[in-house]
């Protein structure tokens, strides 16, 4: 089975503080993405990534970067959290098939 | 550019059927179904990926009208464990590859 992890499941920031949030998959996919979900807009695509160090923008990137270091990890970073960021973070890997496969979420609260 | 999903929210009796669509203002080259319960990540159902295509995933079915830029899931003697929100993602043409964009969802309740 196809595994994907995310390092928290609940995290609590300060604003101005500097978030990571990393995102593991085993399964030797090239392309891994970063969604948040919020209630009423559905899954909105922040960064997305064809390789090692490839990176391309999604449709909400303001405010995120991402690193791609490693194959199987992918990081998505909040430089100077604020409270807008307050969401569910949602990582995935695809297939080359077309599957996705998503991480448990990350649900972030910045005070 | 998200595509709209109708209706955004359904009720059902177990065993009764349900039709959700997805419809973009963009011409289609793919068209994915997902659930996800509540509390859980989203879980891939299906791709439809050729105008006219229909795929069956034990009950649950789906049709892709490339033409007319939309998809439908039907949901057939719907069970308890359909319970969920179902989200539609779709590949454009000319855009980035492999890139989906989820619609806003459809919460889907069944009751006994």
């Amino acid at each position: 089975d196809v595994k994907v992890t995310q390092s928290s499941r609940y995290l609590v920031k300060r604003t101005g503080e500097k978030v990571f949030l990393e995102c593991v998959q085993d399964m030797d996919h090239e392309n891994m993405f970063w969604y948040r979900q919020d209630p009423g807009l559905g899954l909105r695509l922040i960064y997305f990534s064809y390789d090692v160090k490839m990176k391309e923008k999604g449709d909400i990137p303001e405010g995120y970067s991402v690193s791609r270091e490693k194959k199987e990890r992918f990081s998505l970073i909040l430089e100077s959290a604020s409270t807008n960021q307050t969401s569910m973070y949602l990582c995935a890997s695809r297939n080359q098939m077309g599957t996705q496969y998503f991480g448990p979420g990350t649900r972030l609260t910045v005070l | 550019q998200q595509p709209v999903q109708s209706p955004q929210a359904v009720i059902l009796r177990e065993g009764e059927d349900a039709v959700i669509n997805c419809s973009s203002s963009k011409a289609l080259y793919s068209v994915h179904w997902y659930r996800q319960k509540h509390g859980e990540a989203p879980v891939f159902l299906m791709i439809l990926l050729k105008g006219g295509e229909q795929k069956g995933h034990d009950k649950i079915s789906a049709s892709f009208n490339e033409k007319k830029q939309q998809s439908s899931l039907y949901l057939t003697a719907s069970q308890l464990s359909y319970s969920g929100t179902y989200f539609c993602g779709t590949e454009n043409y000319g855009g980035a590859t492999n890139k989906l964009i989820f619609g806003t969802g459809t919460l889907l309740a069944v009751q006994p």
